[in-house]
């Protein structure tokens, strides 16, 4: 099993529709969880970090399941800038914070 | 905002040759990472380091690599001897010191091995 794996897409979707990512890990020891977001040949920057409360931020919404080992990211009215790579990232068990990434979800916005 | 920096920001080389790939990181982080990304796939986990030691590193980082911090800024990955398939993107990144904090990554390195 992969230790975190994401449906790669792509999705396409128009402006304004709402889309849901979803992302399992295998570890159930993990401690910390995010979404980054990746353009073309570009560097992985954070989105927002995953609670397991829920969490929001503006269009995004961030949820983990840690009994199913699941993560989900939400995004409500799609803008053309959304247009990216997103990335499922669990940090590993150990303290040494590193991050294991999945392969990304690609998701295209068109007018 | 600070960043971390990566210099350079494209290497090309020849198998069998070292590379060094540099990276600035934020000035008040105490952890620091190489992770790389071969094209189309996924980013891959190297090396963590902290108090001037490797505090973790993956089955990738093999004896061809090692790292470095020899000053207080300069953050430094090392490939003695570059194969084919080393060529990748290599991002550096850092954080300060809660393990669940977030990882600035920088804008990367194209290593292409010919």
């Amino acid at each position: 099993r992969k230790e975190v794996e994401q449906d790669p897409g792509p999705f396409n979707v128009p402006e304004g529709a709402t889309v849901a990512f979803n992302c399992t890990y295998s570890n159930s020891a993990s401690q910390s969880f995010f979404w980054y977001r990746q353009d073309c040949r570009k560097e992985p920057k954070l989105l927002m970090s995953v609670y397991s409360s829920g969490n929001e931020d503006g269009r995004f919404t961030a949820q983990l399941n840690r009994a199913s080992q699941y993560i989900s990211l939400l995004i409500r009215d799609s803008k053309l800038s959304d247009s990216a790579t997103y990335l499922c990232v669990v940090g590993g068990s150990g303290n040494t914070g590193k991050l294991i990434f999945g392969q990304g979800t690609t998701l295209q916005v068109k007018p | 905002e600070p960043e971390v920096t990566q210099t350079p920001s494209h290497q090309v080389t020849q198998m069998g040759q070292e590379v060094i790939l540099r990276c600035v990181p934020i000035s008040n982080h105490l952890y620091f990472y190489w992770y790389r990304q071969i094209l189309g796939q996924k980013v891959e986990f190297l090396v963590s380091f902290y108090n001037n030691e490797i505090s973790e590193k993956s089955e990738i980082f093999d004896d061809q690599f090692s790292v470095e911090r020899p000053d207080g800024s300069n953050f430094t990955l090392k490939i003695r001897s570059t194969k084919l398939e080393d060529s990748a993107m290599y991002f550096c990144a850092s954080r300060t010191v809660t393990s669940t904090d977030t990882q600035y990554f920088g804008p990367g390195t194209r290593l292409t091995v010919l």
